[in-house]
């Protein structure tokens, strides 16, 4: 069984960088599917924010991309999200997530548990 | 890009009663769309994609329907556990991704 852990700080200066790491286990980071960043502002819908896969290529939302970098540690089994120069626009609960390769593949399966960041003086 | 919106905002309901929720694209997307459940506090889950396919472990009374720009996810049967909100998901233009602003059912 597939899980996804987010871990990161919960609080963020503005004009700082958000650093969160997901964690996998259950598979490898290797696999043939890509691994994904969705964020929710509180009580609000869901935003996605890119993807990546095992070879290092990157997919990013066009209205974050010159903000977000998603890396990969083939030897922790984790994928990571950096966004610079957060404001308080950027305040929500970060999921990590894993393409789920059913169909036609384009779906999100599953989710972490999701981790709130704050952004806060 | 592709703008799915669903409607209504807010469905309320009685348990047993039948849920009917809208998922519109601006542009058609065949049917390459899928449908989630978020509860309060938790992580959205995959309930149907492709349109009409359940994922693993859901239930028979989750059902989807539609191609091109309409679609619709219908409970048969509200239970008690259904009351959420629910976001339809596409690929739209590569690479992007987008959700549905999302329908919350609620409790009558």
């Amino acid at each position: 069984q597939v899980q996804l852990q987010e871990s990161g700080p919960g609080l963020v200066k503005p004009s700082g960088t958000l650093s969160l790491t997901c964690a996998v286990s259950g598979a490898s980071i290797t696999s043939t599917n890509w691994w994904r960043w969705v964020r929710q502002p509180p009580g609000e819908g869901l935003e996605w924010i890119g993807e990546i896969y095992h070879s290092g290529s990157t997919n990013y939302n066009p209205s974050l991309k010159s903000r977000v970098t998603i890396s990969i540690d083939k030897s922790k089994n984790q994928f990571s999200l950096n966004l610079t120069s957060v404001t308080a626009a950027d305040t929500a609960v970060y999921y990590c997530a894993k393409q789920s390769l059913v169909g036609s593949s384009n779906w999100f399966d599953p989710w972490g548990q999701g981790t709130l960041v704050t952004v806060s003086s | 890009e592709i703008v799915l919106t669903q409607s209504p905002a807010t469905l309320s309901l009685s348990p047993g009663e039948r849920a009917t929720l809208s998922c519109r694209a601006s542009q058609a997307v065949s049917t390459y769309l899928a449908w989630y459940q978020q509860k309060p506090g938790q992580a959205p889950r995959l309930l149907l994609y492709d349109a009409s396919s359940r994922a693993t472990g859901i239930p028979a009374r989750f059902s989807g329907s539609g191609s091109g720009t309409d679609f619709t996810l219908t409970i048969s049967s509200l239970e008690p556990e259904d009351f959420a909100v629910y976001y339809c998901q596409h690929r739209s233009s590569w690479p992007q991704l987008t959700f549905g602003g999302g329908t919350k059912v609620e409790i009558k």
